[in-house]
């Protein structure tokens, strides 16, 4: 089936540090990969996302690229702020009309100014 | 408008009580989503509906019953339920031919 796998963290850093959070997936075909964001009493905000091998998704300074070798989709920024202090959750969709997203099991991360 | 609207935010109800869940989204997209969210974890799906008929119902008990009266509104009915089904409920609409999956901000519900 399809799967995801994160580390779970909790990832604490300070502000300016980089960040890496690792993400690989178990799928058949070419899935859909997502990163989302969850601010602490908020719903899920997606942060980025790709639909194909070597695609690079990219928003609000946070980068991840799809390796179809590594079956991975690695969220990288290289200078995280207080207000980056969150929930990050992978994603994946076996294909761009199925309607099941599967999520990794979430990596809180803690900023300190 | 990039919008998913969700009430109420807070929810607080007896086990023997009957409340409803409401969504409303005009982006347009044909499949809305109710996920479950306990504290630290992932979503749990619920319910997909598409096109407004019910397309997936993973196994959730009855005591939860949705409904999607036409395009932009989603509801979810709840009765008789449990200490255990206190939770974050998120309701999400999918943009067409992408995955992409647009979430409200969800209603927490405690149930007593």
């Amino acid at each position: 089936g399809n799967s995801v796998t994160q580390m779970e963290g909790p990832v604490t850093l300070s502000e300016e540090a980089f960040l890496t959070i690792n993400c690989t997936y178990t799928a058949t075909g070419y899935p859909s990969l997502f990163w989302y964001v969850q601010y602490p009493g908020e719903g899920l905000q997606l942060l980025l996302k790709a639909t194909k091998a070597d695609d690079k998704g990219s928003n609000k300074g946070f980068e991840a690229t799809y390796r179809k070798e590594t079956t991975s989709f690695h969220l990288e920024k290289g200078s995280v702020q207080v207000s980056d202090s969150a929930v990050y959750f992978c994603a994946l969709t076996p294909g761009a009309n199925d309607y099941k997203l599967s999520f990794g099991a979430g990596t809180t991360v803690t900023v300190r100014a | 408008d990039t919008e998913v609207t969700q009430t109420p935010k807070h929810l607080v109800m007896g086990m023997t009580n009957k409340k409803s869940l409401k969504c409303e989204q005009h982006m347009g997209h044909r499949a809305m989503y109710w996920y479950k969210q306990k504290a630290k974890k992932p979503p749990e799906l619920m319910f997909v509906y598409s096109y407004e008929k019910l397309s997936i119902n993973e196994s959730v008990p009855s005591r939860f019953s949705p409904e999607c009266p036409n395009s932009s509104l989603l509801n979810l009915h709840l009765h008789a339920l449990q200490p255990e089904d206190s939770a974050l409920y998120l309701c999400a609409s999918r943009r067409s031919g992408t995955g992409e999956l647009f979430f409200g901000e969800g209603s927490r519900l405690t149930v007593l």
